[in-house]
């Protein structure tokens, strides 16, 4: 079965500095991949999703992802961070036409 | 951007009773899920439903659970009876498309707690 395995449960991050959340898939085939944020009281939003293509994936909010089927990663990056992105990041993998499977997600705090 | 609401946002009921979620997805989509994230652990896929059925289910959708969206009103999951390890928060979800590429709209979630 496939999983997803975010292994960095906090990051503490001054706002300016870059960013990097890594994520982990298992799956023996290319499978669809996702990074969602889900900021205070609110519902999970896309950041952005993966097809296979172009393994650089850009997203919103000056978010990318590269995807490396070599290494089963889909790691998210940002540049320079805002305090508004003080929130939990969820990377999740569809493999079949239904439900996603999630890592346990990072939860991002960003310091001035 | 559009939005998926839940009603209630918590809800505390006792062992043994009935409990039904409510989620109001997106008003043009098509397909519909529910997840379920225990504290400290990863979401997961409960079911989707999609014209009046359920298309795929997990182990985790017990017996006791079932879906329904009665004439495009709210997306209900009902738990009957409710069990302990019931307690955790669910993720409602809406798209528009189906396959693994479908982007999925999530509301915020109920917090049930079943003491």
């Amino acid at each position: 079965a496939q999983s997803v395995t975010q292994p960095d449960a906090r990051v503490t991050v001054s706002e300016g500095a870059s960013l990097q959340l890594r994520c982990k898939y298992s799956y023996f085939g290319t499978p669809y991949l996702f990074w969602y944020v889900q900021y205070p009281r609110q519902g999970l939003q896309l950041l952005l999703k993966y097809y296979p293509g172009d393994p650089v994936v850009q997203g919103v909010n000056g978010f990318e992802a590269e995807f490396s089927k070599s290494n089963s990663s889909f790691h998210l990056r940002k540049a320079s961070v805002h305090w508004s992105d003080w929130a939990v990041y969820f990377c999740a993998v569809s493999i079949r036409a239904q439900g996603l499977t999630f890592g346990l997600g990072t939860r991002v705090s960003v310091f001035p | 951007g559009p939005k998926v609401l839940q009603i209630p946002s918590h809800q505390i009921i006792d062992m043994g009773q009935m409990v039904t979620l409510n989620c109001d997805p997106v008003s043009n989509h098509l397909y519909f899920y529910w997840y379920k994230q225990i504290l400290g652990q990863q979401m997961e896929f409960l079911v989707n439903f999609y014209n009046g059925k359920v298309m795929e289910k997990s182990k985790l959708f017990k017996d006791q659970f079932s879906v329904e969206r009665p004439d495009g009103s709210y997306f209900t999951l009902k738990i009957q009876p409710t069990a302990l390890e019931d307690s955790a928060v669910y993720f409602c979800a809406s798209s528009l498309l189906t396959g693994g590429y479908a982007e999925q709209f999530f509301g915020p979630g109920t917090r049930l707690t079943v003491l």
